[in-house]
């Protein structure tokens, strides 16, 4: 089945503790991005990423880094989390068709950051 | 700069009823555009997409079509069910570009 999957799907953490939460898909596609949900605001990008060891940032890419080390990961990473980093986070993947990009989502991770 | 607006919610409707969300955007060049689905728990799915003016994208019963000399994009459907209700956000995508562009979602009740 062509997914993309997020781990873990639920974080509770502490201000200041790295984490990471991880992305992966099984449809060889070779754009992957970042983005966070926020109530009234949609979904903003976070970073994104056109191929291997290719990434660039997103509109609000402060206080997050990315990596792209094989073509079906792409994990965030926080440093070091702030409160203001609490949300709904979701990893997409996107395909070409129609001369478009058609994304491909996770299930999202939400994460609360104390 | 770029942007997608789309009317606020909630909106609820009794079953059967005539959806309208409006979807208006802004951008430089011409955009593709999306609608997105959201239910409860879950990440986005698309839903249609039409990647040029006068193009039509339908689905699922649901339709919006590329207004050009309005920037609208706006989502209908003809008669609702309680399954449809979730959250709908309308998307842009410029060509060649790797940016998408969300609005904020407009959250959909639909009542039996």
């Amino acid at each position: 089945e062509a997914q993309v999957t997020q781990n873990p799907r639920y974080l509770i953490t502490v201000t200041g503790k790295k984490l990471t939460v991880t992305c992966s898909q099984n449809m060889n596609h070779e754009y992957m991005s970042w983005y966070r949900q926020d109530p009234g605001l949609g979904l903003r990008q976070i970073y994104y990423s056109m191929n291997v060891e290719v990434t660039d940032k997103g509109d609000v890419p402060e206080g997050y880094k990315v990596s792209r080390k094989e073509k079906r990961n792409f994990p965030l990473i926080l440093e070091s989390p702030s409160p203001n980093q609490t949300s709904l986070y979701f990893c997409a993947s996107s395909f070409k068709r129609d001369n478009t990009y058609e994304q491909y989502f996770g299930p999202g991770t939400r994460l609360t950051v104390t | 700069g770029d942007s997608v607006t789309q009317m606020e919610g909630p909106v609820t409707l009794s079953e059967e009823a005539f959806l309208t969300i409006n979807c208006t955007y802004t951008a430089t060049g011409y955009p593709s555009l999306f609608w997105y689905v959201q239910y409860p728990g879950e990440g986005l799915q698309l839903l249609l997409k039409a990647t040029k003016a006068d193009d039509k994208g339908s689905n699922k019963g649901f339709e919006a079509t590329y207004r050009k000399e309005t920037t609208s994009f706006h989502l209908e459907k003809g008669s609702v069910q309680v399954s449809d209700s979730a959250v709908y956000f309308c998307a842009s995508r410029l060509s060649g570009g790797f940016k998408t562009i969300f609005g904020a979602g407009t959250r959909l009740f639909v009542k039996a």
